[in-house]
């Protein structure tokens, strides 16, 4: 199985603030990775999907990147609403696997 | 595109539920689907997948307890849970997979519909 390795596991950032998180893949997964946001009671919402590309609806201030088997998250200038937590997943290959998650705090 | 869940409660160790995906607003029968859960305050996982043709695959964790099927004249995907143990206590959440009309999979999920697994 692929292991997605994700880091941190929760950060605090201030408005305005720039903010990476990362997952790592233990196997080549290609671009096949999708970011998604969950805000508290309510369902996952795609941000970025296959590494780079964002998805429908989302603020410009995120993105994807990927170098080697690193990909990353950044948001580019943290607004309070991005308070939430962050998933990433792959999806090259069965099972299907999440990172375990990081908690987004706004100080 | 909507999706909606049901079929969700508190159930004792050992017995079984089956969950409901009521599908709306695009053509349900060309699309593969996923059932992903979630545990309390844990982060989430993938538990099955079946495509278009009714191909599936499995987690390990739900291997021969779970069984995903769909009827594409109701436009309604289910999950059949058998054998229920207290670690499959989560929110269970249906998504749509990639299709040909859509970019890339998991772009729309149902609300979640919490299972409970105890005595």
């Amino acid at each position: 199985d692929i292991q997605m390795t994700q880091s941190p596991s929760s950060m605090s950032a201030s408005l305005g603030d720039r903010v990476t998180i990362t997952c790592q893949a233990s196997q080549d997964i290609g671009n096949n990775l999708i970011w998604f946001q969950q805000k508290p009671g309510k369902s996952p919402r795609p941000m970025i999907y296959y590494a780079t590309n964002l998805a429908n609806g989302v603020p410009s201030r995120f993105s994807g990147s990927r170098s080697g088997s690193d990909y990353s998250l950044t948001i580019s200038s943290l607004e309070s609403e991005d308070m939430a937590d962050y998933h990433c997943l792959q999806y090259k290959q069965y099972p299907l696997t999440f990172g375990s998650g990081t908690k987004l705090e706004i100080k | 595109v909507q999706l909606v869940e049901s079929g969700g409660g508190l159930v004792q160790p050992g017995k079984s539920l089956k969950l409901s995906c009521s599908a709306s607003g695009f053509t349900f029968s060309s699309y593969g689907m996923h059932w992903i859960r979630q545990a309390p305050g844990k982060g989430l996982d993938w538990v099955a997948y079946i495509s278009s043709s009714s191909g599936t695959v499995y987690a390990d964790a739900v291997k021969g307890r779970f069984t995903i099927s769909r009827d594409n004249a109701k436009n309604t995907l289910y999950l059949q849970l058998n054998s229920l143990k207290s670690e499959d206590t989560a929110i269970y959440y249906c998504a749509r997979s990639l299709g040909i009309y859509n970019n890339y999979p998991f772009d729309y999920w149902g609300q979640g519909v919490m299972v409970t697994v105890s005595s």
